[in-house]
């Protein structure tokens, strides 16, 4: 199976800064990468898929890119309701795969 | 709109049976690969069953391979996981997916309680 690694596990961050988040794969997943949000208390919801295509009503300020094994995740001018965990998943083999989450506070 | 909406969760017993349904609607239900993804309390995402559009090819991992059996019912815009042998490792959210390689929908989820 691919291993999903993702950093930092928690962020504590201002409105208005920029954060990045990092997902490193165990082997090349040729951009077949994920990312999801998941606010507390809800369901999971695609943010960006093919490492870099923003998913349909998603804000702008939210970007993915990375190839390889490396793929980040980019949200700028942080907004009170991006707070939540974040969540990588590779879909290049089965079984699709998840990384941890990083969960996304505000300071 | 799409919309999935699960139902059929709750509080078993060690080694007894549970199937979850999920209701779809807001799209063409036969044209997709549908799965369920688990989410144990306060944990991560783990990938469960998926199944194709006619239901002829389904994926599991090891964790419930042989336990669990994903089905559809094309004509009810219907998905549902059969879940046998349950143990108390089962314990989680049960989500509803659409897949398309990614998964783009998901339902609210459904708790799935495995104790004594």
């Amino acid at each position: 199976d691919i291993r999903m690694t993702q950093s930092p596990a928690s962020l504590s961050a201002s409105l208005g800064e920029t954060v990045n988040i990092e997902c490193l794969a165990s082997e090349d997943i040729y951009s077949d990468l994920a990312w999801y949000q998941q606010k507390p208390g809800k369901s999971p919801q695609l943010l960006i898929y093919n490492a870099n295509s923003l998913q349909n009503g998603v804000p702008s300020r939210f970007s993915g890119s990375g190839s390889g094994t490396q793929y980040s995740l980019k949200i700028n001018s942080l907004q009170s309701e991006d707070v939540a965990t974040y969540f990588c998943q590779q879909y290049n083999n089965y079984p699709p795969t998840f990384g941890a989450g990083t969960k996304l506070e505000l300071k | 709109e799409v919309q999935l909406v699960e139902s059929g969760g709750g509080l078993v017993q060690p080694g007894r049976s549970l199937k979850l349904s999920c209701a779809a609607s807001g799209f063409t239900f036969s044209n997709y690969y549908m799965a369920w993804v688990r989410q144990a309390p306060k944990k991560g995402l783990e990938w469960v069953a998926t199944i194709s559009t006619s239901g002829s090819r389904t994926y599991y991992p090891d964790s419930v391979k042989g336990r669990f059996t994903i089905s559809r019912d094309n004509a009810k815009s219907s998905l549902y996981l059969q879940m046998n042998s349950l143990k108390s490792e089962d314990t989680a959210t049960y989500y509803c997916a659409r897949e398309d390689n990614y998964f783009d929908y998901w339902g609210q989820g459904v708790m799935v309680t495995v104790s004594s």
